[in-house]
């Protein structure tokens, strides 16, 4: 069965550069979700999307900004990069009305150096 | 406000021993659900179980078990003769009722070491 798809995997960035994630979900999934992980700490919830529009937002940092597009992939735009920013970046899908079956990605590490 | 706390920050035990995870959860929804996820070394988040607010029924998959209790709120993870591949941060975690904030949220996750 087809699952969520995050890509680079791995992506390794200067301070004060910019770095884009993808993710693209399940087919059918209209509802996707970002999550930080930073070293030895749990996944936190950034921002979601359901049909394109935000639907909530968590600690996501000013800098940040996402979007959700019609294929339903939503990518995850990072500018002035921090060292602090250096985590694992987890894409999940879902349906709306089933937040229960949730999929996670495989993740995107981020390095910021 | 939803919290999941996991209080075991690192566990480990001998080879073929049993060990088991403990997570408390607080919430004020009357329909809830309860997840447990292994991350490995790689880093992916690996699906274990589901369990909703309404389903206090045990389970047992293999040498895994879950015991929900409603009363403690508590869902608890036993592995049964552990392996050295079970080695890896084990992660609760707390999801609500569609329409009330779809996020997750995870306990700080408990690091479990199976020594050969």
């Amino acid at each position: 069965a087809a699952g969520v798809i995050q890509s680079p995997r791995h992506l390794i960035k200067e301070k004060r550069e910019t770095a884009t994630l993808k993710c693209y979900p399940i087919p059918r999934h209209d509802t996707v979700y970002w999550y930080q992980q930073g070293p030895g700490q749990d996944p936190q919830f950034l921002i979601s999307f359901y049909e394109k529009m935000q639907s909530d937002k968590g600690s996501i940092p000013d800098r940040f900004s996402a979007q959700q597009f019609s294929d339903y992939h939503s990518e995850l735009n990072m500018s002035s990069l921090e060292l602090g920013d250096s985590a694992l970046y987890f894409c999940a899908s879902s349906l709306r009305l089933a937040p229960d079956t949730q999929y996670f990605g495989p993740g995107t590490r981020l390095t910021v150096l | 406000a939803q919290k999941v706390t996991q209080a075991q920050t690192e566990i480990s035990v001998v080879e073929k021993e049993d060990v088991t995870l403990d997570c408390v959860y607080e919430t004020r929804d009357t329909t809830y659900y309860l997840f447990w996820y292994k991350q490995p070394p790689s880093g992916e988040l690996v699906f274990l179980i589901r369990r909703n607010s309404f389903d206090e029924q045990n389970e047992i998959s293999g040498r895994y078990s879950w015991n929900f209790q409603k009363s403690t709120s508590s869902f608890n993870f036993t592995i049964t003769a552990s392996q050295v591949v079970d080695s890896a941060v084990y992660f609760c975690a707390l999801g609500r009722r569609p329409n009330t904030g779809n996020q997750f949220y995870f306990g700080t996750g408990t690091s479990l070491t199976v020594i050969p």
